[in-house]
């Protein structure tokens, strides 16, 4: 499986964006980047994923480099419910399984 | 349109014992993963299964652990002789569809103990 590289904490304060990096520099052509999120005692919750082009949604935006070795996770207003451990997870095409890393945890200041 | 319900919250088992977890799909889904989480470790796949099919045990161990979902009735994780090592949050998710990309949603997991 490819892996994926993300820093292991970031801090934010409350109503500041944030922007969580993805290093992906094996990616194949055929993995997806999916953004996975766990709050504290629940179980993963889907965010968004993307395959070359930016995506956008209600919970976030997700910028994907032009060589894709690399994607950014943005929150564009952190909230005190957006402390979790954020999961940057490639999904080749052909796959169903998600491979989970380490994550990055996400601390926001009030 | 109720999530992914899972139960026990928490399990509390003796080594030896069995454990039983099961997981109810949201409504409309027919397909079931079972993940592991260890403490302080991120969560592995264990199994992939549609209504009376195991599609994918890659990740189960070999031994004492076992996987159903029968045409009534929800998904159960199965675990016999329990030992200490498997104690760790184990989370079910399904999907509606068996799209690679389709979404997966997770329920709130059991915590199994085992002392």
């Amino acid at each position: 499986d490819a892996k994926t590289t993300q820093p292991n904490s970031m801090e934010s304060n409350e109503e500041e964006p944030v922007h969580l990096p993805c290093n992906h520099s094996t990616i194949s052509g055929t993995d997806y980047i999916h953004w996975y999120r766990q709050l504290p005692s629940q179980g993963p919750e889907y965010v968004i994923h993307g395959l070359t082009s930016n995506v956008n949604n209600r919970m976030a935006s997700l910028a994907i480099a032009e060589d894709r070795k690399s994607s950014t996770l943005i929150l564009h207003r952190a909230t005190l419910r957006d402390a979790a451990v954020y999961y940057c997870i490639l999904r080749p095409s052909y796959d169903y399984k998600l491979s989970f890393g380490a994550g990055t945890t996400v601390t926001v200041r009030a | 349109n109720a999530g992914v319900m899972q139960n026990p919250r928490h399990l509390v088992r003796r080594r030896g014992q069995e454990a039983r977890l099961r997981c109810s799909p949201m409504k409309g889904h027919s397909h079931v993963y079972w993940y592991r989480q260890l403490p302080e470790e991120g969560l592995k796949f264990m199994v992939y299964l549609q209504k009376e099919n195991i599609i994918d045990e890659s990740g189960m161990p070999k031994e004492r652990f076992s996987a159903e979902f029968p045409k009534e009735g929800p998904s159960i994780l199965r675990i016999q002789q329990v030992v200490r090592g498997d104690s760790a949050a184990y989370f079910c998710a399904s999907s509606p569809l068996t799209g690679t990309q389709e979404t997966q949603y997770f329920g709130p997991g059991t915590r199994l103990l085992v002392l």
